[in-house]
């Protein structure tokens, strides 16, 4: 099984559209979570880091659900700007400092 | 800050070359990370360093890559002998805390 799992997608939604992504991990010890969204031939680039108590950015919104062990990204409102692969990662903080990155989701909004 | 340097931006080399990849991440960060992506494998962690110093290298496919980071702000990635199949795009990244600044990549092309 795979550390960190995630639909690959495509999700293929019109400008407008609420979209959300679920991701989930396989280590229960796992410490800190983010989203990075990485445009097509682009790094990878931090979107938001995921706390227990939900957080928001502006349209974005991430969750996270330790019992379930799975983190979600809600896009409301979403633009052809937000056109992008977006990687859940997590980080387990057991002496190993690495991120762990989910394969990614991609998301095409539609005009 | 100019963020993670990485150079070069591409490389083409044929089968049986060393190939060296470069990396100059952001000034005061503790922590610097390669990784590789691959359509087929996402993104793999190779190799990182905490103050200079490897912490875990169990990514690293085979004995043809070695990594250094001779000083705080120098690594290097390479691969001796190259092979067609470690065609991807190599990312350095570095980290003071929990989140990982990425730097462009190198795409490599072994033929």
């Amino acid at each position: 099984r795979k550390e960190v799992e995630q639909d690959p997608g495509p999700f293929n939604v019109p400008e407008g559209a609420t979209v959300a992504f679920n991701c989930t991990y396989s280590n229960s010890a796992s410490q800190s979570f983010f989203w990075y969204r990485q445009d097509c031939r682009k790094e990878p680039k931090l979107l938001m880091s995921v706390y227990s108590s939900g957080n928001e950015d502006g349209r974005f919104t991430a969750q996270l659900n330790r019992a379930s062990q799975y983190i979600s990204l809600l896009i409301r409102d979403s633009k052809l700007s937000d056109s992008a692969t977006y990687l859940c990662v997590v980080n387990v903080n057991t002496g190993r400092r690495a991120l762990t990155f989910g394969s990614g989701t991609r998301l095409q909004v539609q005009p | 800050d100019a963020g993670v340097i990485q150079s070069p931006r591409h490389e083409v080399t044929e089968m049986g070359q060393e190939v060296t990849l470069r990396c100059k991440p952001i000034s005061g960060h503790d922590y610097l990370f390669w990784y590789r992506q691959t359509m087929m494998r996402g993104l793999e962690l190779l190799i990182y360093f905490n103050n200079n110093v490897p912490i875990d290298d169990s990514g690293m496919p085979e004995d043809r890559f070695s990594a250094k980071m001779p000083n705080a702000s120098f690594s290097t990635l390479k691969i001796q002998p190259s092979e067609p199949r470690d065609s991807a795009v190599y990312f350095c990244a570095s980290s003071w805390g929990d989140k990982a600044f990425f730097g462009q990549g190198t795409r490599l092309t072994v033929v």
